[in-house]
């Protein structure tokens, strides 16, 4: 069974660094994408980045490049949502998700999708 | 690349039939036959309920349906139930901008 398991809620003040992580468990890790997609609150749903696990090609959507960091460990099958220094407006749920294929223009909509983890940002 | 274009609500009474639709345009919905759906309920992480513009992954009831027309998407749930009341997201394939696109949302409310 596919799955992917997103780290818990947390609560940071503007400033502090954050990561957040999402292991995989159920197939192949390199061989699938892993997207991060930002949901504000009462909002809809946005791509930030993608990452390749095989070779750790990350493509960033603009509003996101320069602003987070996205990474992933094939030898522990996790991927990863960094920031330096969060925001208040950086408050959040954030969801990882898998991408079935993905070519040198555009991904598959995902198929399989992490529970979310909430960021709350605040001083 | 901007998101696809969803109506914000939909409703529909128990038993009755409701269809959302998907518009985006030659690069993403129409060009490509890879468009899904997702349901969403409040604090919870989307389902997939359509992949490929029309078919459905195992455990989604058949009262989920999709199709697409020229550069418009559409779910229709039918015999709609309580548990049907949530958001739904449309998502595509986008030839241009390296990771896909997804739409506005829709919010059902079954009536």
């Amino acid at each position: 069974e596919v799955q992917l398991v997103q780290s818990g809620a947390e609560v940071k003040k503007p400033g502090e660094p954050q990561k957040i992580s999402c292991k995989a468990s159920g197939y192949n890790f390199p061989n699938y994408w892993i997207g991060w997609v930002r949901q504000m609150p009462g909002k809809g749903l946005e791509w930030m980045g993608i990452v390749n696990p095989d070779d750790s090609d990350t493509r960033y959507s603009p509003s996101f490049q320069g602003q987070v960091t996205i990474s992933a460990d094939k030898s522990s099958s996790t991927a990863y949502l960094q920031w330096t220094s969060l925001k208040a407006s950086d408050t959040a749920m954030y969801f990882c998700a898998r991408l079935a294929y993905c070519s040198s223009t555009s991904c598959l909509p995902p198929d399989y999708w992490g529970q979310g983890a909430l960021v709350t940002v605040s001083s | 690349q901007s998101a696809l274009t969803q109506p914000p609500s939909a409703s529909g009474s128990p038993g009755q039939s409701v269809t959302i639709s998907c518009t985006g345009t030659s690069i993403d919905v129409g060009g490509y036959n890879y468009v899904s759906w997702y349901q969403q309920h409040p604090g919870k992480a989307p389902k997939l309920m359509i992949y490929e513009v029309s078919k459905r992954p195992s455990g989604v009831p058949d009262r989920f349906s999709g199709s697409k027309s020229g550069n418009t998407a559409s779910l229709t749930v039918s015999g709609l139930q309580a548990e049907d009341e949530a958001d739904y997201y449309c998502s595509s394939y986008a030839g241009s901008n390296n990771r896909g696109v997804f739409g506005t949302g829709t919010t059902v409310t079954v009536v």
